[in-house]
């Protein structure tokens, strides 16, 4: 059981290019949240999804995107990046939302943008 | 806006001693709340969580408890081990499908 997978765990990028951020969980869990997590600061929720197809933005979306095709996956896309989305990510995934046990974090993705 | 934040950012303990790491929550409506530990490189990791109608609640080596009145929190870890050292974050749930962290403490355990 593998539970949250991140992929990758460390990416460079310049300023403007794309890149897509990969999240895959395999516990037929319906809730899914994309935070970062800057130093001295605690978590931030940039989206989440409550289930296939549903999706809806937390507390920092600006300049992210993401989908829900399927309940195992739960891409974040960066359309044009910049220094400041240097941060690390972190993939999360839940049964029953944050009511119970809260969320299974991912590894993380540590993303710099020079 | 309201937020969930911990009185201080780091933590030195002697091996061996009680830890005792503190949160201040100001949404007097969150009713479920959570501890994590995040080691270095690795993701958040769930250690306890305690729920609005309770006072306590306790699991190996730790122990949560809440005051509602003066909306604060605290993790108590027993016979604090080097396998500690990390930092610690709360946690409180918003609505059903989010929660709100804390800026965190650095627990760093001394042999």
């Amino acid at each position: 059981n593998a539970g949250v997978t991140q992929t990758p765990k460390f990416q460079v990028l310049k300023t403007g290019q794309s890149m897509t951020l990969q999240c895959a969980q395999d516990m037929n869990h319906e809730y899914m949240s994309w935070y970062r997590q800057d130093p001295g600061m605690g978590l931030r929720l940039i989206h989440y999804s409550v289930g296939a197809g549903i999706t809806d933005q937390g507390e920092v979306p600006n300049g992210y995107n993401v989908s829900r095709s399927t309940t195992e996956d739960f891409p974040l896309r960066l359309l044009s990046a910049a220094p400041s989305q240097t941060s690390v990510y972190f993939c999360a995934s839940s049964s029953q939302g944050a009511t119970t046990y809260g969320y299974t974090f991912g590894s993380g993705t540590r993303l710099t943008v020079v | 806006g309201e937020s969930v934040g911990l009185h201080l950012p780091t933590l030195s303990v002697q091996e061996g001693d009680n830890s005792i790491i503190n949160c201040a929550y100001s949404n007097s409506a969150s009713d479920y709340f959570i501890w994590y530990k995040q080691e270095s490189g690795k993701g958040p990791q769930f250690i306890i969580d305690i729920r609005s109608n309770m006072d306590k609640r306790q699991g190996q080596r730790v122990t949560v408890l809440l005051n509602k009145t003066v909306k604060h929190l605290s993790l108590q870890i027993a016979a604090t081990q080097p396998g500690d050292s990390a930092v610690y974050f709360c946690a409180e749930n918003n609505n059903d499908y989010k929660l709100s962290f804390g800026a965190g403490t650095t627990v760093t355990v001394r042999a």
